[in-house]
């Protein structure tokens, strides 16, 4: 009965390969987002889908392509991995379209590209 | 200067203490604020929401807004070894967005 619930928990991989993280909530909520935390702890959006509609791209690098096959599922697909994409990436929920409202986190994917 | 700015820490406060978390805010970002709470390797979660001046208590914490100086706060009465965490202050970019800005987070540690 996880909320939010994103796999794999842990990515490790080798620079210059593709991967994709998958993100699902059973929460009803309209809006899904991936967030981006680097190793100082700071978190940073990254995207943000609203009913399958792509509606915040934060200047993130084309070689990062998000997917939203239903309101309920937003993949992350990453080309050409960069040693740089090491982080913990968090999928999340809101049930609103406007900032403020109350975001249900997954647990995070944390990948290490060597 | 950043949209949402906090003190990394850590700040170290014994058992029992008040613990205060402060955050500025620039021009940038809209009139409510947020506190998440993550604990080490896991995700955050929302503990507090502030959206007009003044102080807004939830238990043991309290949220303190001051819109003239673009500050908000977060103070945990009586803390506890279990509030050791790391503290998110958050708000909306301004503007037709939904955007949440994180500050960089305030590690907290409650020594017993």
């Amino acid at each position: 009965d996880t909320a939010v619930s994103q796999t794999p928990k842990y990515l490790v991989t080798q620079m210059g390969n593709d991967k994709s993280i998958k993100c699902e909530q059973n929460l009803g909520h309209d809006t899904m987002y991936w967030y981006k935390q680097d190793s100082k702890k700071f978190l940073k959006i990254m995207f943000s889908y609203n009913n399958k509609e792509l509606i915040i791209n934060e200047t993130v690098p084309n070689r990062f392509s998000p997917k939203s096959p239903d309101k309920a599922h937003l993949n992350l697909h990453i080309n050409s991995l960069e040693l740089g994409d090491s982080a913990v990436y968090f999928c999340a929920s809101s049930q609103a379209r406007q900032g403020g409202e109350k975001l249900f986190f997954g647990s995070g994917t944390q990948l290490s590209v060597l | 200067q950043k949209e949402v700015e906090q003190n990394s820490g850590p700040l170290s406060v014994p058992e029992g203490a008040i613990a205060s978390l402060n955050c500025t805010y620039s021009d940038r970002v809209s009139q409510s604020f947020f506190w998440y709470r993550q604990y080490s390797g896991k995700s955050p979660e929302l503990i507090m929401s502030i959206y007009s001046n003044g102080d807004k208590e939830d238990g043991r914490f309290t949220a303190q807004l001051n819109k003239a100086s673009q500050y908000v706060s977060l103070l945990i009465r009586d803390s506890q070894p279990s509030d050791s965490a790391t503290y998110l202050c958050a708000a909306p970019r301004g503007g037709a967005t939904n955007k949440l800005i994180f500050g960089t987070g305030t590690l907290l540690a409650v020594q017993p």
